[in-house]
């Protein structure tokens, strides 16, 4: 069965810094993967998405960015986070050519001080 | 670009209460529906989905939506709520075979013993 990882679960940090958050996914190949970050009564913003090694779209303008360096590893990372960049991060996947349900990884809290 | 609308944005209700959470969107072309759920401290999971066929669709838990496409609504209910449905309920719309999903801001309910 196909499983999502994410990592940390939680990460504090000071503004200025920089961030590296790591997404990989099990059990299948070439999905369509995400980034969205979640806000309280915001819904859930989509930040990037890739549909396949190194191919990155950008939804929003942001401090962040994100890598694709092999099929299953979806990264988001920032070269100085700022105080507005704290959030629940969540991946998420989709089977490419298998429907339109997304699958979610179970987050990181990122807390910018 | 399309949207998603929920309407309620918290919802506080008794059990064996009835339940309906309204989502409207934006798109007159054919459409992928989904209702996702994320109960406290769990990942975001799938609730139910609508891509073709009868537009009474029946998910996990008891729950139900019906796609109106005259009134571009896909409206989630359950007849009976119980205090294990407190959680964070989603709509999201994929639009015209597109891979990104297009999500409500959420309604939070709670659902008092």
């Amino acid at each position: 069965s196909q499983t999502i990882h994410q990592w940390p679960a939680t990460l504090v940090q000071p503004v200025g810094s920089p961030l590296s958050l790591e997404c990989t996914v099990e059990g299948t190949s070439n999905p369509n993967l995400y980034w969205y970050r979640q806000a309280a009564g915001r819904g859930l913003q989509l930040l990037f998405y890739s549909v396949g090694i190194g191919q990155i779209s950008s939804e929003v303008p942001q401090n962040l960015s994100a890598s694709r360096p092999q099929d299953r590893q979806f990264i988001l990372s920032s070269k100085k986070l700022l105080l507005s960049d704290s959030g629940f991060y969540l991946c998420a996947w989709i089977v490419a050519g298998g429907g339109y349900t997304q699958y979610f990884g179970p987050g990181t809290r990122l807390t910018v001080l | 670009a399309q949207s998603v609308s929920q309407h309620n944005h918290h919802v506080i209700l008794s059990e064996a209460a009835s339940l309906e959470l309204g989502c409207n969107y934006s798109y007159g072309g054919t459409v992928n529906l989904f209702w996702y759920v994320q109960y406290p401290g769990q990942h975001l999971q799938l609730l139910l989905k609508y891509f073709s066929g009868d537009p009474l669709v029946k998910g996990i838990k008891g729950f139900e939506a019906e796609f109106i496409k005259s009134k571009f609504s896909f409206n989630l209910r359950k007849p009976s709520v119980q205090w294990s449905d407190t959680a964070e309920y989603f709509c999201a719309v994929n639009a015209g075979g597109s891979y990104i999903p297009t999500f409500g801001r959420g309604t939070s309910l709670i659902v008092h013993p």
